[in-house]
């Protein structure tokens, strides 16, 4: 069975300081990792996947998100955060060649002016 | 361009009334196709997905059941209603085939509101 962890409900970050939202997950084989972003009432929206090659992703609006495969985690990370960055951040998981897509619980950003 | 269309956007039912919610997609073919429902604002609970028609897999056991008539047409279903199927029900799809980029990232509709009293 495949699983995620998300194991803050809610990170606080003053604008214009980095920004870390933690991720683990487990999964047999390689996995597929995806950051997914959603603001009040709407849908998800994607920001970055992992899929193979380096380590290190670059997605939307300046989010990136490190994979380390011996801690199975992959963290989002932003440099500076933006009050606009405030949302709700998830992440996902699937085996390869599978299309059963599970996410974490979300963890919410609150960026502080 | 795909896009993907999920309705209604709102609904409130009494407890054991039926419920249909109706997904489509436009602009791509053979997708995979997801419902997933979120309680409380939070977490998502993957509840049904299909990789083609009348192909559902079933997530969870519940008072729900999920349907695909047609290529791009997913809906999710219930003949009584219970007030624990309030939430927020997301409708999403993939590319069905095995692209290596691209593979597996979905596409959400703006979600359902449901409220059972």
């Amino acid at each position: 069975a495949q699983s995620v962890a998300q194991p803050e409900d809610q990170v606080n970050v003053a604008e214009g300081n980095p920004l870390t939202v933690k991720c683990t997950y487990s999964v047999s084989g390689n996995p597929y990792l995806f950051w997914y972003v959603q603001y009040p009432n709407r849908g998800l929206q994607f920001l970055l996947k992992y899929i193979t090659g380096d380590n290190l992703v670059k997605g939307s609006y300046g989010f990136e998100a490190e994979f380390n495969k011996s801690q199975t985690s992959f963290h989002l990370k932003k440099p500076s955060a933006l009050v606009s960055d405030s949302a709700l951040y998830f992440c996902a998981v699937t085996p390869r060649g599978y299309q059963k897509v599970t996410f974490g619980t979300g963890t919410k950003l609150q960026v502080i002016p | 361009s795909q896009t993907i269309h999920q309705w209604p956007a709102t609904l409130v039912q009494p407890v054991g009334s039926p419920l249909s919610l109706e997904c489509t997609v436009e602009g791509t073919s053979n997708p995979n196709l997801y419902w997933y429902r979120q309680a409380a604002g939070r977490g998502l609970q993957l509840l049904f997905y299909s990789v083609g028609i009348g192909q559902i897999s079933s997530e969870v056991p519940q008072n729900l059941s999920a349907s695909r008539p047609q290529d791009r047409q997913f809906i999710l279903s219930s003949k009584k209603l219970l007030l624990s199927d309030s939430g927020f029900y997301l409708c999403a799809w993939s590319l069905g085939t095995a692209a290596l980029d691209g593979a597996n990232v979905l596409t959400f509709g703006a979600g359902s509101r449901l409220t059972v009293l």
